[in-house]
């Protein structure tokens, strides 16, 4: 079974600098998907970024991007001039390029909470 | 696109009793998850669904839970006999046949006193 760590149950960044949350996960698996997703306290989670396994460039939009390492597992999330609106709990996710056998859920980590100094 | 919904948003029960949950994913996505997320914890999938067929439920699936997508639009989640433990969130989510990406409703919180 896939698992999904993220070390780092809270994180602090003063407004505008750049902060970087971590994720290791464990698979067997060559071909997968992973997701950064966002959950501010009105707990409606949000995609922020997602990363196929099988492309080498680091997803990018606006100021947030990923440290995709596939052959250390790892796949960090920077997020640039931090805003106050980012405070929230962030989540990576892993979900199986395979079909069936409930490949098809996402599996999550336990979460970092972001904390944006103004 | 309204997004995915849920009702209700919050349900409080007594122990012993049932209670049913329903998700509206967004139009045509063929796909639906049903997750449950503890405090301080990420979600965990329970089941899913193609259209209205359940393909998968994970262990965390007790016999107290049963799901249904009868037309493949809207599902319901029903625990029966709720207990303590059933206090937490439970999240839908949808997607498309072509996506890998599913995208959350709001959450149903439940609370089982």
């Amino acid at each position: 079974a896939q698992t999904v760590t993220q070390s780092q149950p809270e994180m602090s960044v003063q407004e505008a600098e750049t902060v970087t949350l971590s994720c290791t996960y464990d698979t067997s698996e060559s071909d997968y998907y992973l997701f950064w997703y966002k959950q501010p306290p009105s707990r409606q989670m949000i995609l922020v970024i997602r990363q196929e396994a099988y492309k080498q460039q680091n997803a990018t939009e606006n100021r947030f991007s990923v440290n995709f390492q596939k052959a250390a597992k790892s796949f960090s999330l920077k997020i640039s001039d931090s805003q106050l609106g980012d405070a929230a709990m962030y989540f990576c996710a892993y979900r199986s390029g395979n079909s069936g056998g409930g490949a098809d859920g996402l599996t999550f980590g336990k979460g970092t909470h972001l904390i944006i100094q103004p | 696109d309204t997004g995915v919904s849920q009702n209700p948003r919050h349900k409080i029960t007594k122990r012993g009793q049932n209670v049913t949950f329903r998700c509206d994913p967004i139009s045509e996505h063929n796909r639906l998850y049903w997750y449950r997320q503890t405090l301080g914890q990420g979600p965990e999938f329970l089941t899913y669904f193609q259209n209205e067929a359940q393909l998968e439920k994970s262990r965390l699936l007790s016999d107290r839970f049963s799901a249904e997508r009868p037309k493949g639009s809207f599902s319901t989640l029903e625990i029966q006999r709720t207990e303590q433990g059933d206090s937490a969130m439970y999240l839908c989510a949808s997607s498309s046949l072509s996506s890998n990406t599913q995208y959350f409703g709001p959450g149903t919180r439940l609370t089982v006193l």
